[in-house]
């Protein structure tokens, strides 16, 4: 149980363009979800939490009108990457929490986008 | 704040050797504990947790970690190193503090020497 699925697995695009990734949670509720941006050799970083039905709470430094996050239901949440430049590419990391939990997170396997 | 400290950006033992990877917390509450294994281009996978039971942790693939309150350590070892447990690890910490927000250590990369 506890899986979460994300799609695409890995995205090239032209800059200019946006992107969307889907975080999706396949067997559990969860109200919160968190997008994770990292990159090579180095830790998660956090860009931010969204709650089911709420606007999304940012981490310092993280542009809201570059990266939208909707999470209109208790399965599904999405980053859009708006205006992709090069400097975006990395991958994405997206994780859910299941209702009434607040001791685990279970991740997803992930998306690399490559901004050309 | 909170934060984790991981002793040692690369660590590398020999194939059956004895795996030890450090992890020192700081909280001033009581922590919620995780290890989390990377391998390259995937997402994270949890290996084990720590939420207030048993203090010695067993996970899976063979690995287990010991929360030593006294020395706020959180240490993965596991006794016969494989070539498959090449990856990076990660240790992380969460309270009531943090919101339950994961706080991350920076990584260890584990080296298998054939």
């Amino acid at each position: 149980g506890a899986v979460v699925s994300q799609h695409p697995s890995w995205v090239i695009c032209k800059s200019g363009t946006s992107v969307k990734i889907e975080c999706r949670s396949l067997d559990f509720q969860a109200t919160t979800m968190f997008w994770y941006r990292q990159f090579p050799k180095q830790s998660l970083m956090l860009m931010a939490t969204s709650n089911e039905g709420s606007k999304a709470t940012y981490e310092q430094g993280v542009e809201k009108d570059k990266f939208l996050i909707n999470h209109a239901s208790l399965t599904l949440s999405t980053l859009t990457v708006t205006s992709a430049h090069p400097e975006d590419s990395s991958f994405y990391i997206c994780s859910a929490r299941q209702s009434g939990s607040y001791n685990e997170q279970f991740f997803g396997p992930g998306t690399r986008l490559t901004v050309l | 704040a909170q934060s984790v400290t991981q002793l040692g950006s690369h660590v590398s033992v020999s194939e059956g050797a004895l795996v030890l990877l450090r992890c020192n917390y700081s909280s001033s509450v009581p922590p919620y504990l995780f290890w989390y294994v990377q391998y390259p281009n995937q997402g994270l996978q949890l290996l084990l947790k720590y939420t207030s039971a048993a203090t010695l942790v067993k996970g899976i693939n063979g690995f287990e970690a010991e929360f030593k309150k006294s020395e706020t350590s959180f240490h993965l070892t596991k006794p016969s190193a494989h070539m498959s447990d090449a990856a990076e690890y990660f240790c992380a910490v969460s309270d009531a503090d943090s919101n339950y927000q994961l706080i991350w250590g920076a990584g260890t990369k584990l080296i298998i020497k054939p």
